[in-house]
C-alpha cells in the first residue's frame, strides 16, 4: 500500500516558540493532504484541506494564523504550529487519499505528538 | 455541522465473544469507511462501503451499510486479542474529506 512519511514523531518545544511538521507521500503524488488532531482517547478532528499549489482549507474554529499549511509540491505538506502554548499539545498526524476521486481511502502519517512546556 | 456518532464508547469482551460497533450520522452519506487505530498507532483502513444495504466481509469482520445510507455497522466474531484498538467510522458525503466518528474503543481480555 501507499505510504506517508510523518516527521517528526514528537517533540518537546518551549511555550512561544514555533513546530514545523512534515508529511510526505513517499510512493504516490498527493495533490490533497488533510490535516487532524487527535486528543487522548478522543477521535480525529480535521483541522484542515492541504491542497498542493494553492490556499489550505481551514475547518471552522481553526486558526489559520496559528496553523500554517505549505503544500509546495505534489509530496510534501507541512504544518507549522505558530507561537505553541501548551493547549497546543496534542497528536498531529496528516492523511493523504491515493486518486483523484472523492472519499478515496486514506494513508495516514504515523502521526506527530506535540508537548507544549 | 455534520455529526458521526458511535456506540458504545467502550467495549470490554472475553476472547471468543462477539463485538460490535455502530455508526450513526446526522446526513446522508455518499460512502462510509473503517478505519483501525492500534494503541499508540495511527488509522488503517479497513473497508469503503458505497450502496445502500451494502455487506461487506473480511474473514471474521462483517461490515453493514443501513440502506438509508445513515449508518453503519462493524460485526467482528470471535474476538482476538490482535483485535484490539479503537474503530472509527468516516463519513463521505459532497465533498473530499472524511468526517471520522467519535470511535469505539475494544479490549479483547484473554
Amino acid at each position: 500500500g501507499a505510504v506517508v512519511s510523518q516527521h517528526p514523531s514528537w517533540v518537546i518545544c518551549k511555550s512561544g516558540t514555533s513546530v514545523k511538521i512534515e508529511c510526505r507521500s513517499l510512493d504516490f503524488q498527493a495533490t490533497t493532504m488533510f490535516w487532524y488532531r487527535q486528543f487522548p482517547k478522543q477521535s480525529l478532528m480535521l483541522m484542515a484541506t492541504s491542497n498542493e499549489g494553492s490556499k489550505a482549507t481551514y475547518e471552522q474554529g481553526v486558526e489559520k494564523d496559528k496553523f500554517l499549511i505549505n503544500h509546495a509540491s505534489l509530496t510534501l505538506s507541512t504544518l507549522t504550529v505558530t507561537s505553541a502554548h501548551p493547549e497546543d499539545s496534542s497528536f498531529y498526524i496528516c492523511s493523504a487519499p491515493v486518486g483523484a476521486g472523492r472519499n478515496e481511502k486514506l494513508f495516514f502519517g504515523s502521526g506527530t505528538q506535540l508537548s507544549v512546556l | 455541522g455534520q455529526q458521526v456518532m458511535q456506540i458504545p464508547q467502550y467495549q470490554h469482551v472475553q476472547e471468543g465473544e462477539d463485538f460490535t460497533t455502530y455508526c450513526n450520522s446526522s446526513t446522508t452519506l455518499s460512502n462510509i469507511q473503517w478505519y483501525k487505530q492500534r494503541p499508540g498507532g495511527h488509522p488503517v483502513f479497513l473497508i469503503q462501503l458505497v450502496k445502500s444495504g451494502e455487506v461487506k466481509k473480511q474473514k471474521r469482520l462483517t461490515f453493514q451499510f443501513g440502506e438509508a445510507k445513515k449508518n453503519s455497522s462493524l460485526h467482528i466474531t470471535a474476538t482476538q486479542t490482535t483485535d484490539v484498538g479503537t474503530y472509527f467510522c468516516a463519513a463521505g458525503g459532497a465533498t473530499n474529506k472524511l468526517i471520522f466518528g467519535t470511535g469505539t474503543l475494544l479490549a479483547v481480555q484473554p
